[in-house]
């Protein structure tokens, strides 16, 4: 079937502006993940979705960043009060049920934001 | 914070030869991962071992893990221009199966 996607695949945005990215997970997949990747890095931990509900939104910088999966399948990250250091990659996966040693989480293409 | 480490940062190589790259990381996993990344996007799983296994095959992958020096080695043989990626090791972290700590990753360019 069909892999993970995400769009869009770029987005321009200004200063203070608000955003969302989406996110459609491969079907099937209860465990959801959002990373974010800085230029020359790897990527980065955000938060976890198992099913409907946050299991783990440690890696969120700060309060203006928020994460929904309102029926445990599609999931949109939303970033307020945008600043030019939220400029980065942000990429979704998706695995099986997030749990065991050898569940594997398959990413997107990611989506490029830039904060002008 | 960043768990493993890849190294060398940058490999260049010619096509038809052998490729290794390296992982260090820090604290007790349950299983090391390979990811591949092409031009700064979506990443590819190329294989997973787990902390029991030492050695694993896919194809012209070759893996290995030694726990007690903490660190993994992934081999690609006979090379293709179109191996030239970025590789990230990957560990999940946190006592957690889910929560994947990346290195900075190995920039492989396969000249043909």
């Amino acid at each position: 079937g069909a892999g993970v996607s995400q769009t869009p695949s770029n987005k321009v945005t200004e200063k203070g502006k608000y955003v969302e990215l989406r996110c459609d997970p491969i079907s099937g997949h209860t465990a959801l993940y959002w990373y974010r990747q800085s230029l020359g890095q790897g990527p980065e931990f955000l938060i976890y979705f198992q099913g409907t509900g946050a299991a783990d939104d440690s890696g969120l910088p700060n309060d203006r960043f928020f994460a929904v999966r309102p029926e445990g399948s599609v999931s949109t990250l939303k970033i307020q009060r945008t600043e030019r250091g939220d400029s980065a990659v942000y990429l979704c996966a998706s695995s099986l049920n997030g749990q065991g040693a050898t569940d594997t989480q398959y990413f997107g293409p990611g989506t490029r934001l830039t904060v002008l | 914070s960043q768990q493993g480490e890849e190294d060398p940062q940058a490999l260049s190589i010619q096509e038809g030869e052998n490729a290794t790259m390296n992982c260090s990381y820090k604290t007790s996993i349950n299983n090391l991962q390979w990811y591949r990344q092409n031009s700064g996007r979506g990443l590819v799983h190329l294989i997973l071992i787990r902390s029991n296994e030492r050695e694993k095959h896919s194809g012209r992958l070759r893996v290995t893990l030694d726990t007690s020096k903490k660190s993994s080695s992934l081999l690609i043989t006979a090379s293709r221009a179109a191996d030239t990626a970025s590789y990230f090791c990957a560990t999940p972290r946190g006592g957690s199966n889910y929560k994947l700590t990346f290195g900075k990753g190995t920039l492989l360019t396969v000249n043909p």
